[in-house]
């Protein structure tokens, strides 16, 4: 384990489901992100959040939600997806915002939309 | 714009080699460069961190070097072991908080 704890590991859904995606790091990080990796695809940042306040939107579709709710916690609401959306979900943490210490990743959640 | 190129692209080696794995980045302004692996399907396993400041960091058999003027950094893989078959990716932060990442080296380490 690295110290960020991502859950659940694997999820299938349907496009009219609603589910969420949780990250949890007790490193003592006050920045945290939502990448996204789809096949054959460098890594995408979508969302990053300093202090719980979301400082970067990278054109994500409002099919996707993040929520902060404190420094430990960061979740990636679901709906409406379409099958274009299966990827793997990465959480990431760092000390600060553009940190110079190093950034810590999840494992991940293997996302599947039917 | 930072952009982070890996070459190559893939690479199969026989056991026991030892390897190189280039990085270069265009914008030699940056903080530090991190050195990742990636299993299938998984999550990245930070290997190495090296800081602006810094030539050079080593863990086990594994050496990063930095050299910012001339934007590249390169990953020494010592005695591989197909345990060492991953993708590696290297990736350097923007000061908005974007960690910028190259496409990757898929290594293939044959018994």
């Amino acid at each position: 384990e690295t110290g960020v704890t991502q859950t659940p590991r694997h999820l299938v859904m349907g496009m009219t489901n609603k589910k969420s995606l949780k990250c949890e790091q007790h490193l003592g990080h006050n920045a945290m992100y939502w990448y996204k990796q789809s096949a054959k695809k460098p890594l995408e940042l979508m969302f990053v959040y300093n202090f719980k306040e979301q400082t970067e939107n990278n054109s994500v579709p409002s099919r996707f939600s993040p929520e902060c709710p404190n420094s430990s916690h960061l979740f990636l609401h679901l709906h409406t997806l379409q099958p274009e959306d299966s990827a793997l979900y990465l959480c990431a943490s760092s000390q600060e915002r553009g940190a110079r210490i190093g950034y810590t990743f999840g494992s991940g959640t293997r996302l599947t939309v039917v | 714009k930072q952009e982070v190129t890996q070459i190559p692209a893939a690479l199969s080696v026989p056991e026991g080699e030892n390897l190189v794995l280039n990085c270069s980045f265009t914008d030699s302004a940056i903080y530090n460069l991190q050195w990742f692996r990636q299993d299938p399907g998984k999550g990245l396993t930070s290997l190495l961190l090296i800081q602006s400041s810094q030539r050079e960091q080593t863990s086990g058999r594994l050496n990063a070097s930095l050299d910012k003027s001339s934007g590249r950094s390169t990953l020494y893989i010592a005695a591989s072991q197909p345990g060492d078959s991953a993708t590696y990716l290297c990736a350097v932060p923007s000061n908005t908080g974007k960690l910028i990442f190259g496409q990757g080296t898929t290594l293939q380490v044959k018994p």
